[in-house]
């Protein structure tokens, strides 16, 4: 059963227009979440993340929402470049003792950012 | 520079045969974790662990071994017992408690 869940697959925007990812989760014990930009063949590279205890972490083009309550998170970047075409996933981390360090992890969403 | 490395960056087996693949860190990490990337897949993980000669299951540790002896090294074995281990596997370090894990560049694995 997924915890960690991006419904889009894909999403392909404009460049200098905004990019909006979206991630759903299920576990409520998940107590921090980040960000991860990858390009093929390659590892993924942490972008941005946030505690449980926001709403709102921003770091310079690229800024993330958390809605508790509705347990959603968003990545928003703005504007967009071509260098930002990448797969993006999100990933939380339980808060449950010993097995805080475990990542878990969402499909991915491809993003194309057209010239 | 500190980093991660992952060798080799493809690697090729025949059915049946036992393959480990290197990991190693200077970012004087203490924990330690091995994913699988599949085709339309998140990194699903393997084995993790937070501290040397101590390691713990992830949620698809079927099929593959792990040891620990360095604090810099997390050596993955893919043994002949995984029914599909062609994959892109991923290495990643972390401070211990700490939030952001660190990828290495990858491997790729290729079954023929």
């Amino acid at each position: 059963d997924q915890q960690v869940k991006q419904n889009s697959p894909s999403l392909s925007v404009q460049e200098g227009r905004i990019s909006i990812l979206n991630c759903d989760y299920t576990n409520s014990m998940f107590d921090y979440f980040l960000w991860y930009k990858k390009y093929p063949a390659e590892g993924p590279t942490f972008l941005i993340s946030i505690s449980s205890i926001k709403d709102k972490n921003e770091d310079g083009r690229f800024t993330v929402f958390l809605n508790k309550s509705a347990k959603h998170l968003s990545l928003h970047i703005v504007p967009s470049q071509p260098g930002d075409s990448a797969v993006y996933f999100c990933a939380a981390r339980g808060n449950s003792g010993g097995s805080n360090y475990k990542l878990t992890f969402g499909k991915g969403t491809l993003l194309t950012v057209n010239p | 520079d500190g980093g991660i490395t992952q060798s080799p960056k493809y690697l090729f087996r025949k059915e049946g045969q036992n393959v480990t693949l290197s990991c190693e860190q200077n970012l004087n990490h203490d924990a330690m974790y091995w994913y699988r990337q599949d085709p339309g897949q998140g990194l699903r993980l393997i084995y993790y662990s937070q501290i040397v000669n101590d390691f713990q299951k992830g949620d698809i540790a079927e099929g593959y071994s792990v040891s620990r002896e360095k604090k810099e090294s997390f050596p993955l074995t893919v043994t002949s017992a995984q029914k599909n281990p062609t994959a892109f596997y991923l290495c990643a370090s972390s401070r211990t408690g700490g939030d952001e894990q660190f990828f290495g560049p990858g491997t790729r694995l290729t079954v023929l």
